[in-house]
């Protein structure tokens, strides 16, 4: 079993709608996760942390740990062009993140 | 500003020809590590450092070598560069290796 699986993508919303992205995980050791996006070509740039069962927001955004089942969700409200890019969960194991093979994620006008 | 600098941006370079990627980071962390990102393989890490002189291998690190004199600097290395070698390169640091990293801009390498 793979440590990280990100949902698959591509995944396609029209602007204005909810996009949701899902991380399961299989450490249940693991007591924080993170959110990258990435555009093309860029780097891996944060947009979230959370170290707590539950949700939590930050603008657009809410980040969602659910530990019992080892999944964590991210949220994008009112979705953007500016948003397509691809998403990538994380989550330290041992010394080191590991990452998830993200998911591309586009926003049609 | 709080930043991780890599040097060069581009860079395009001919088989066996030594070159060296520099990293630096601002923010006093600890720890620091090299990805390479091929397309549909995602992130895979090439080397960390948990602290200066303390350096170990990552998923990939066949074909590089590092070093860690400093806190705030951390270069890759490629001895003889082979066409494989050709990828997208991520420098980033973080306090330790369980907090939450951050990205240099990335240097894009062609080996001919």
């Amino acid at each position: 079993q793979k440590e990280v699986e990100q949902n698959s993508g591509p995944l396609s919303v029209p602007e204005g709608a909810i996009a949701s992205l899902n991380c399961t995980y299989s450490d249940r050791g693991s007591q924080s996760f993170f959110w990258y996006r990435q555009y093309s070509g860029k780097s891996p740039e944060l947009i979230m942390s959370i170290y707590s069962n539950g949700d939590k927001e930050d603008g657009r955004f809410t980040a969602q740990l659910n530990k019992a089942s080892q999944y964590v969700s991210l949220l994008i409200r009112d979705s953007q062009p500016s948003d397509s890019a691809t998403y990538l969960c994380a989550w330290p194991s041992g010394s080191r993140l590991t990452f998830g093979e993200g998911t591309q994620l586009t926003v049609n006008p | 500003e709080a930043q991780v600098t890599q040097n060069p941006r581009y860079l395009i370079t001919v088989t066996g020809k030594k070159l060296t990627v520099t990293c630096s980071q601002n923010m006093n962390h600890e720890y620091m590590s090299w990805y390479r990102q091929d397309p549909g393989l995602g992130l895979r890490q090439i080397y960390y450092s948990m602290n200066v002189e303390v350096t170990d291998k990552g998923d990939v690190p066949e074909g590089y070598k590092v070093s860690r004199k400093e806190k705030r600097n951390f270069p890759l290395i490629l001895e003889s560069p082979s066409p494989n070698q050709t990828s997208l390169y991520f420098c980033a640091s973080s306090l330790s290796g369980n907090n939450e990293q951050f990205f240099g801009p990335g240097t894009r390498l062609t080996v001919l």
